[in-house]
């Protein structure tokens, strides 16, 4: 079974489209997270998620929104998709008090 | 926030020969340094990791040190093998929030 897991892991989409990712964990781990990875590699974390704080990075715009409805869940909401927007999206989670991430597989998004 | 600089960003060797890399960090509380694996398409994955209240791990032929005073440490790949060769990324972490390094894109040669 897979421990963190994101859909679609491919998507490609227009410019000014509305899409969502969606990502699961299993591990039964109170904190998710998004990260953005640029085509140089560099990973950069957007949001952190538990059921008691959302944490955003202030560089990310808010044309990005995280959506938990429980806390195996973390979806990332993105609004009017820019060029820009393309990267891999990784979904990772972790438990408070332990060490460690567990990533998803990555979305690849490409806006065209 | 965390600042976390990593090099080089690209590392060449030959098969057999030692690789390190080398990372650096800005806050002090950091208590957690993990370092990730990332082969071409596929998801990071840990690797090895440190507290902060150790100065060395090693793992049959990975290492890492750190040395806290001077807010940096490494990894250290030993014996390389053309599998060896990915993407690796160090990270600082605060409060269960990871900070990446930029990333060292290491080629092993057979």
């Amino acid at each position: 079974d897979t421990a963190v897991s994101q859909t679609p892991k491919y998507l490609v989409t227009q410019m000014g489209n509305d899409k969502s990712i969606k990502c699961e964990q299993n591990l039964g781990h109170d904190t998710m997270y998004w990260y953005k990875q640029d085509s140089k590699k560099f990973l950069k974390i957007m949001f952190s998620y538990n059921n008691k704080e959302l944490i955003i990075n202030e560089t990310v715009p808010n044309r990005f929104s995280p959506k938990s409805p429980d806390k195996a869940h973390l979806n990332l909401h993105i609004n009017s998709l820019e060029l820009g927007d393309s990267a891999v999206y990784f979904c990772a989670s972790s438990q408070e008090g332990r060490y460690g991430y567990t990533f998803g597989s990555g979305t690849r998004l490409t806006v065209v | 926030g965390e600042n976390v600089e990593q090099h080089p960003s690209t590392l060449s060797v030959q098969e057999g020969d030692s690789a390190v890399i080398k990372c650096t960090y800005s806050d002090s509380a950091s208590n957690y340094f993990p370092w990730y694996k990332q082969e071409l398409g596929k998801r990071p994955q840990l690797i090895i990791d440190i507290r902060s209240n150790v100065g060395e791990k090693k793992d049959q032929r990975i290492a890492v040190t750190l040395n806290k005073t001077a807010k940096h440490f490494s990894l250290h790949i030993t014996e390389t093998q053309p599998e060896d060769s990915a993407v690796y990324f160090c990270a600082a972490s605060i409060s269960n929030q990871f900070y990446f390094g930029t990333g060292t894109s290491l080629t092993v040669i057979p």
